[in-house]
């Protein structure tokens, strides 16, 4: 069965310093999410796009944060400096036309 | 705006128990119904959907009905094991100009005792 890939799993970091995250989302869906899930909450959208480019970015800070999806396929997403506040679950998922959202299993971000 | 509202946890039971986790919904538009279930340390796993009112989502046991007159989606299984325990989100994707992003509650946790 396919699956979203993402790394890495655990992320480690100091603020200020720089952090990136991959995704690799089911082969030929054109859609892709990143959310962000905070200790105890629901997930919430940062970032979508419809093959390379963006649909919906109002929710990411884009003053340190940013995300590329340059061949259509996979995508980065980048926290540049990373603050206290960032610790969380950024999850990527994927759509292949219909409504349905496929998950990753998330990099679980810490910084201290 | 779209908004999810679901009971909070953590809901405790015991094995063979019946599980209903409630979910309220209020929406613009007509949206798709979803509800996923995280496992620790684990990214979230589509468990059931329904797309329209009326419609029955079902898998593994669990079911929800799409109840637009009462916007409601609650989940229900009538008897959870021990490997049933995790967190449940219940969520909705509505279509608008800036695409169709999923709007979550805040998850129910769920912990089952043999």
């Amino acid at each position: 069965e396919a699956e979203v890939a993402q790394s890495p799993r655990y992320k480690i970091t100091e603020k200020s310093q720089a952090v990136a995250f991959w995704c690799d989302p089911i082969s030929g869906h054109a859609t892709l999410y990143w959310y962000r899930q905070i200790l105890g909450q629901g997930p919430e959208l940062l970032v979508q796009f419809q093959d390379e480019s963006v649909v919906d970015d109002s929710q990411l800070p884009k003053d340190r944060f940013s995300a590329e999806r340059l061949k259509g396929v996979d995508s980065t997403l980048k926290i540049q400096p990373a603050e206290l506040g960032d610790s969380a679950m950024y999850l990527c998922a994927s759509g292949g036309g219909s409504d349905t959202q496929y998950f990753g299993p998330g990099t679980r971000l810490t910084v201290l | 705006g779209d908004s999810v509202t679901q009971m909070e946890g953590p809901v405790t039971l015991s094995e063979e128990a019946f599980l209903t986790i409630n979910c309220t919904y209020t929406a613009t538009g007509y949206p798709s119904l979803f509800w996923y279930v995280q496992y620790p340390g684990e990214g979230l796993q589509l468990l059931l959907k329904a797309t329209k009112a009326d419609d029955k989502g079902s898998n593994k046991g669990f079911e929800a009905t799409y109840r637009k007159e009462t916007t409601s989606f609650h989940l229900e299984k009538g008897s959870v094991q021990v490997s049933d325990s995790a967190v449940y989100f219940c969520a909705l994707s509505d279509w608008g100009a800036a695409g169709n992003k999923l709007t979550f509650g805040g998850g129910t946790r769920v912990l089952v005792k043999p």
